[in-house]
């Protein structure tokens, strides 16, 4: 199984400032053919579902705000928040599709400093 | 607007069967792969099982195969788990989840419902 290793586990940011969570894949989740990498990361706001954020590690979801951007390739990924807004604060999730079974990150809690 | 609607949980005893629902609404249910992810009190993610838009295509995870089946009927829109043999690390909020893509698979999932909880405890 692909182990998908986050960090860190919990970071507390300033409002207006940027926040930077890491994601590592134990193999990399590169398909060489089409140059994608098979990574999403997630957003989970207290007491609802997960929302998609990025897919392909840089494509944004429809409707997601610009300031959420997915950067990476191969096993090391980030997911960059830049000029952090107060309904930011969640846990945020990796996850690869590389192959079955589908894996998550631990999570990365980000609270506002 | 895309509705996924679960339920089912509740309390079970372990060794128990329960069998979860999801109802779609607001989109071609018959379009897209589904699957089942569950989260744990507390926890993080951990991906269950999921079945192709047809359901001939289906995986589980290595702590649920053998025990756990997921069905869906496309006439009634709805996706199924049925999970026997409950123990008590099973307990978890289970969502039902959409895959990213019409017509075939990415395998990243847009859209969630809000989940149910399954408690498995005697």
């Amino acid at each position: 199984d692909i182990v998908m290793t986050q960090s860190p586990d919990s970071l507390a940011v300033s409002l207006g400032e940027r926040a930077t969570i890491n994601c590592r894949s134990s193999q990399s989740v590169l398909y060489s053919p089409s140059n994608k990498n098979f990574l999403a990361w997630y957003q989970q706001k207290p007491g609802q579902p997960p929302s998609l954020l990025i897919y392909w590690a840089s494509t944004r979801e429809s409707g997601v705000p610009d300031r959420f951007s997915g950067s990476g390739s191969g096993t090391d990924f980030t997911l960059t928040i830049n000029t952090l807004q107060a309904e930011d604060v969640a846990v945020y999730y990796c996850q690869q599709y590389s192959e079955t079974p589908i894996t998550f990150g631990q999570g990365t809690r980000l609270e506002i400093k | 607007h895309v509705q996924l609607v679960e339920s089912g949980g509740g309390l079970v005893k372990p060794g128990g069967s329960l069998r979860l629902s999801c109802a779609a609404s607001g989109f071609t249910f018959s379009d897209y792969y589904m699957t089942w992810i569950r989260q744990a009190p507390g926890k993080g993610l951990e991906w269950v099982s999921y079945v192709s838009s047809s359901g001939t295509i289906i995986y589980y995870g290595d702590s649920v195969k053998g025990r756990f089946t997921i069905s869906r009927d496309n006439a009634k829109n709805s996706l199924y788990l049925q999970m026997n043999s409950l123990r008590a690390e099973d307990t978890a909020v289970y969502y039902c989840a959409r895959d990213g893509c019409s017509g075939g698979s990415c395998y990243w999932f847009d859209r969630w419902g809000q989940g149910t909880l399954v408690t498995v405890s005697s």
